[in-house]
């Protein structure tokens, strides 16, 4: 399958653990996107990187949230001292250019206990 | 702000009927709207984008800049169409940044 990996698929964790999620965009790709998408809701914009450059972060990313892509391959998403509100389906998507179609992966289905 | 609206969340039709999704938007530039689809199972996809003019699957979206809609569009509903849609907004200058609406499920029954 050479589409957007988001590992893991499903993460349990007690209230206050940090977690971290990972993507692997599609090779090509130098843009990716993080979106969260809670039940009932369409997905929320997170924060976008073009290659290794973060440009544009929503409000909804608190400072607990952090996300890198460190050599504008791969990006990780830490969420610290986890909520409950921050169980969600958390999103990864790449695009090859600006106004190209973006490609999604599964998600990570987190749940905060 | 910029908005997306679907004030549907589910729509029922039976096979070979007549469908419509409704989409409304509040955006201060010129807008540029997308359908994206979630069938059971898979992934969130592109279905159509307005500037393409396209029909795919048999799904049509005219952009209304009066009123503000983009309105997804079949004439004959086939069961393997049954699935979440969402429509969507890119903003300008924000990379590719896409406003989504709550999304819409439909059900076509046989």
């Amino acid at each position: 399958d050479t589409g957007v990996s988001q590992n893991p698929r499903h993460k349990i964790t007690k209230r206050g653990q940090n977690v971290t999620f990972r993507c692997d965009p599609i090779s090509e790709h130098n843009r990716l996107y993080w979106y969260r998408q809670t039940l009932g809701q369409g997905p929320e914009f997170l924060t976008y990187f073009q290659n290794e450059a973060q440009l544009e972060k929503s409000r909804l990313l608190s400072d607990r949230f952090s996300a890198e892509r460190p050599k504008g391959s791969f990006s990780t998403l830490e969420i610290q001292r986890t909520e409950q509100g921050d169980s969600a389906m958390y999103l990864c998507a790449s695009s090859s250019s600006d106004r190209e179609k973006l490609f999604f992966g599964s998600g990570t289905q987190l749940s905060v206990l | 702000a910029q908005r997306v609206t679907q004030p549907e969340k589910l729509l029922s039709v039976f096979k070979g009927a007549p469908v419509e999704l409704k989409c409304n938007y509040s955006y201060s530039g010129s807008p540029e709207l997308f359908w994206y689809v979630q069938y059971s199972r898979q992934r969130l996809q592109l279905l159509l984008r307005h500037i393409s003019r396209e029909s795919i699957k048999g799904f049509t979206a005219d952009l209304n800049k009066g009123e503000t809609s983009f309105h997804l569009k079949k004439p004959f509903a086939q069961e393997e169409d049954s699935a979440m849609y969402y429509c969507a907004l890119l903003h300008a200058g924000a990379g590719n940044m896409l406003t989504f609406g709550g999304g819409t499920r439909l059900m076509v029954k046989p």
